[in-house]
């Protein structure tokens, strides 16, 4: 089954620890996505990447670090400079090319809390 | 940027009702989609309409686009308890753009009571 892989499923982060949440696509899909959702709220743009080895920032970028060195795999790093991580992590990927947006597949998330 | 607002932020119904729901956006789209956000997961994408349609059928889904007024709507019918989620619209960049990303609102809660 193709799909989106995020893990794992819930994370505890210590002061001043960087942590690292996985996203593996098997969708061969070109661009992948990470968004941030607090309780009750959307989706926030963190970073993306639509190429491999290409990334751009979303709109909270700062704090969060990412890397794109193979196409199936888009890794998101919560650094100890983001000083409010509790949140809830969606990864997604979609193709590109088409000259317009097109449906974005989601994993299931990953929950990061605070120690 | 979050362009797309919901409306309303929540909404009660007994099942076999209809439920419907509204976003409005503030720029020029290629196209306007719906997801669909289940308790503690992550979203499915429910439909997508292009700037050029007015209307578009899934199953028991219905939506709107009216570019005029820069809003779109959801309307789910004959709602049944497992339609219980979240539902959000998502809003790209503008028409020739080759950015992909997209642009969520808060979102709709729905609750279909039994």
């Amino acid at each position: 089954d193709g799909g989106i892989t995020q893990s794992p499923k819930y994370l505890f982060r210590k002061e001043g620890q960087n942590v690292t949440l996985s996203c593996e696509q098997n969708l061969n899909h070109d661009a992948m996505y990470w968004y941030r959702q607090d309780p009750g709220q959307g989706l926030r743009l963190i970073y993306y990447s639509q190429i491999v080895n290409d990334f751009q920032k979303g709109d909270i970028a700062e704090g969060y670090s990412v890397s794109r060195e193979k196409k199936e795999s888009f890794p998101l790093t919560v650094t100890s400079a983001q000083k409010n991580p509790t949140a809830f992590y969606l990864c997604a990927s979609s193709t590109t090319g088409q000259g317009s947006n097109q449906p974005q597949h989601f994993g299931d998330g990953t929950r990061l809390s605070i120690l | 940027s979050q362009q797309g607002e919901e409306d309303p932020q929540a909404l009660s119904i007994q099942e076999g009702e209809n439920a419907t729901m509204n976003c409005s956006y503030k720029t020029s789209i290629n196209n306007l989609q719906w997801y669909r956000q289940n308790s503690g997961r992550g979203l499915v994408h429910l439909i997508l309409i292009r700037s050029n349609e007015r209307e578009k059928h899934s199953g028991r889904l219905r939506v709107t686009l009216d570019t005029s007024k820069k809003s779109s709507s959801l309307l789910i019918t004959a709602s049944r308890a497992a339609d219980t989620a979240s539902y959000f619209c998502a809003t790209g960049a503008r028409p020739g753009s080759n950015d992909y990303k997209l642009s969520f609102g808060a979102g709709t809660t729905v609750t279909v009571r039994a």
